[in-house]
């Protein structure tokens, strides 16, 4: 089945600092790579997504590359905002006809004013 | 107001009692999930099912029952087997497979005591 790792656990920026959170995943199969942003006591919510046609999408201050090769894909966050402080995951589908999600183990991003 | 909905937000049960945290979504989706969510821990798969009257095992089903009577609704059931329920409980749906978004209720804390 898929595996999904994610770095790092903690990251804290300055504000207006970029931010980035990797993650890697087993299965050269997935197709799709959605972000999810948590904010505390809180559903998850997505914020990007990227597909495995292709390499990057942007969406304001936040992107989203993917490396299919190295089976890997990133969030950028640009000029971060102490609102973007937050838990956030990643995920890839797997499991017999990609019937379910692989989350990764989230990055707890703390922005400093 | 669409979207997915859990209740209760918050649950005490005590030691050796069976409890059943509701999920309802009116989305039409087909697929349901049900996530829990531990400290510093990403999303284990519970049980997730694809369509009414089918539903499968995630990675830690132990302790853990669910139907699917109807479709938009996915009740979960934490029995007295389940030797650590205390968690913060995620349920989601999506449209199918998992290579789109999935949206996720408010959460259910539980907590044993």
């Amino acid at each position: 089945g898929e595996n999904v790792e994610q770095h790092p656990s903690t990251l804290s920026v300055q504000e207006g600092d970029s931010a980035v959170i990797k993650c890697t995943y087993s299965d050269s199969a997935s197709n799709y790579f959605p972000w999810y942003k948590q904010e505390l006591g809180k559903r998850p919510q997505l914020i990007i997504d990227i597909r495995s046609n292709v390499g990057e999408k942007k969406d304001q201050r936040i992107a989203v590359t993917l490396n299919k090769t190295a089976k890997h894909f990133s969030l950028h966050i640009t000029e971060t905002q102490p609102e973007d402080s937050a838990v956030y995951f990643c995920a890839a589908p797997g499991g017999y006809n990609f019937n379910k999600f692989y989350f990764g183990s989230g990055t707890k991003l703390n922005v400093k004013p | 107001d669409g979207g997915i909905t859990q209740s209760p937000k918050y649950l005490f049960r005590k030691e050796g009692q069976n409890v059943t945290l509701s999920c309802e979504q009116n989305l039409n989706h087909d697929a349901m999930y049900w996530y829990r969510q531990d400290p510093g821990q990403g999303l284990r798969l519970i049980y997730y099912s694809q369509i009414v009257n089918d539903f499968q095992k995630g990675d830690i089903a132990e302790g853990y029952s669910v139907s699917r009577e109807k479709k938009e609704s996915f009740p979960l059931t934490v029995t007295s087997a389940q030797k650590n329920p205390t968690a913060f409980y995620l349920c989601a749906s999506s449209e199918g497979q998992s290579n789109t978004e999935a949206f996720f209720g408010q959460g259910t804390r539980l907590t044993v005591v």
